[in-house]
């Protein structure tokens, strides 16, 4: 079964510096999907980022970029000039392609620090 | 957005007896989730399903049933609650194919006290 492990239950950092969250999974597929989500206090659950595997290009997304290492099996989350609003849950998460089925992470809570 | 709701967004009930929670989509969308999430735990799947009428079990589906008999809803019972189901529950949906693939889209929660 695939396994997604994020090594860091809590991280803190300064407004508008730099974070970058760890993500590393297990799998023996070579098609699939990755995930990183964001819950805030509101609990909502909400998509930061998507990557394909077969892509070789990292995904960004405004402040939100990826460092994909494929072979490595590592998916970890940059988020750049930090802001208030980014404190946070940030769940990752695989899903194997044709599966639909999300297997996520236990979760890092992001604190922002003023 | 996906227009995806649940209810109830809190219940209160005691050991022994039967809850339903319901989840809606507007989206027309062909898959649908239950996960719980504890702290410590991250989201688990309870049971989802592919279909109308089509539904499978998750990898923490016991004391869990579901039942989805139109594309919109899918529901999740516990037939006999216990305190080990208290937890909050998340409905989500996806549609297939496309930009969003495997992109799931989540409703906001339901906060489950079993006393």
């Amino acid at each position: 079964a695939q396994t997604v492990t994020q090594s860091q239950p809590e991280m803190s950092v300064q407004e508008a510096e730099t974070v970058t969250l760890s993500c590393t999974y297990d799998t023996s597929e070579s098609d699939y999907y990755l995930f990183w989500y964001k819950q805030p206090p509101s609990r909502q659950m909400i998509l930061v980022i998507r990557q394909e595997a077969y892509k070789q290009q990292n995904a960004t997304e405004n402040r939100f970029s990826v460092n994909f290492q494929k072979a490595a099996k590592s998916f970890s989350l940059k988020i750049s000039d930090s802001q208030l609003g980014d404190a946070a849950m940030y769940f990752c998460a695989y899903s194997q392609g044709g599966s639909e089925k999300l297997v996520f992470g236990k979760g890092t809570k992001l604190t922002v620090n003023p | 957005d996906a227009g995806i709701t649940q209810s109830p967004r809190h219940k209160v009930t005691e050991t022994g007896t039967p809850v339903t929670l319901r989840c809606h989509q507007t989206e027309n969308h062909r898959y649908m989730y239950w996960y719980r999430q504890d702290p410590g735990h991250g989201l688990r799947l309870i049971h989802y399903s592919y279909g109308v009428k089509d539904t499978d079990k998750g990898e923490v589906s016991d004391g869990y049933s579901v039942s989805r008999s139109k594309t919109e809803d899918f529901l999740l019972t516990l037939e006999s609650a216990t305190s080990s189901q208290t937890s909050v529950y998340f409905c989500a949906s996806q549609g297939q194919g496309g930009l969003g693939a495997n992109v799931l889209t989540f409703g906001a929660g339901s906060r489950l006290t079993v006393l």
